[in-house]
Parts: C-alpha cells; structure tokens; sequence
C-alpha cells in the first residue's frame, strides 16, 4: 500500500475487556515497531519485529500485552483485560530495512472506560 | 537505556520569526537523530535527521545541528508559517546488534505560530 495502515483508528474498550489493534505495514518493508504514545508524550518502544521475529519485547507494559506477525507483514497488538492506564494512541511503524526512515501509521486511539 | 530530554514543551512565536527546539541525549553510542512533526490526530513524520559524522544538516526553512560532545541536539526553523503549527518531536537511535532502529523520543515541543 502507500503507506502504514492502521485499524481500527479509534477504539473504546470497557475495563476488563480484550482488544486487537492491527497494522498493515508498507509492503517489503522488514522491520515493524509499536509505540504507545499517552497523552501529551513522545512515542515509548513497545516491541519490534524483523520479518516475522520478534526481536525486541522488552517495552511492553505488562504480560497482559501481546503481540504477533505470524507471516511478516501485518502485525496484531493484543491487549487482554484492558485498565484505564492502557488508554493512549498505539503506533506502527515500519522500514524497509536496517539504518532507514521509520514510516508510521496514524495511529489507533485507544480509550478505556 | 538511553534518555531523551527536549525544550522548551511549548513555544508560540509571530510568522516570520525563527524558532529553536532543543534535545539532550544520554547514550554516547547513538547515531542516528530524527525528527518529526506530528499534526493534532496524525502520524508523525520525518522532517529531517542527522547523524553522528556530521555536525550540521539544512533543507530548506529546517536545520538540524549536532553536538556530540556535548550530546545535543537542535532543530532550526526559519521564516516561521502557519503551518508549521505542530508538535516536534526529537528522537535518538542506539542501534542494537541486530541493526535495527530503536527510536527513543523527547516528550515534544508544541509550536504555535501566529499569523
């Protein structure tokens, strides 16, 4: 596609709730990063994968975060029994390859209530 | 890890003037710095970045300088429009043995600026 996608762009979760983001990286690109980004805050690291390794898990919150790139191009965030601290925006990013611009997706804003 | 520091958190200036932003970084071993532009309920995207062999960088309106020594870093924007009204974000990469960019952010820098 032309650029980073991301579904859904808006999601409210009541507490407790499980909730997938995807992101459907630009096509070729090999590597892909989530991001949380809360309110008024730059991006924080959550995971990265190389194709369809997850090399890099070491930003996710909790064990309640989860996530996947089964075959190396979309990738799925789960969040299991969401909490009101999990609300923030989720970014994918993606490069083609090492050392290159990271393009983003506009991001899914997650709300729990 | 590495940390990132950037000032000032907000900064309006008139149209036409100059506006500086600036970033600390803590790990000597990062190489790579972008930065971004994130417009209210978009994506961030890549204005401009530097790397660590080079002191300086400019496109246009938009200027980057490095200072390894003292492990910081600015944006310059020039002639100031309108539409340069958003959140900048600065961003340093320690590059893992594995190559790939891990990019820890500044908390951002809103810029407002008035016709």
């Amino acid at each position: 596609g032309a650029g980073v996608s991301q579904s859904p762009r808006y999601k409210v979760a009541k507490r407790g709730q499980d909730v997938a983001l995807r992101c459907d990286p630009i096509s070729g690109h090999v590597s892909l990063f989530w991001y949380q980004q809360a309110l008024g805050q730059g991006p924080e690291f959550l995971t990265y994968f190389q194709n369809e390794a997850q090399l890099d898990k070491s930003g996710l919150p909790s064990d309640r975060f989860f996530a996947e790139r089964p075959e190396g191009s979309v990738s799925t965030l789960k969040i299991q029994r969401t909490q009101q601290e999990d609300s923030a925006v989720y970014l994918c990013a993606s490069t083609l390859d090492r050392n290159t611009e990271a393009f983003f997706g506009q991001g899914t804003r997650l709300t729990v209530v | 890890g590495e940390n990132v520091e950037q000032h000032p958190s907000t900064l309006s200036v008139q149209e036409g003037d100059s506006a500086v932003i600036k970033c600390t970084y803590s790990d000597s071993a990062s190489n790579y710095f972008p930065w971004y532009k994130q417009e209210l309920g978009k994506r961030p995207q890549l204005i401009i970045d530097i790397r660590s062999n080079v002191g300086e960088k400019k496109d246009q309106r938009i200027a980057v300088t490095l200072n390894k020594t003292a492990k910081h870093f600015s944006l310059h924007i020039t002639e100031t429009q309108p539409e340069d009204s958003a959140v900048y974000f600065c961003a340093a990469v320690n590059p893992s043995n594995t190559g790939f960019q891990k990019l820890v952010f500044g908390t951002g820098t809103r810029l407002l600026v008035s016709p």
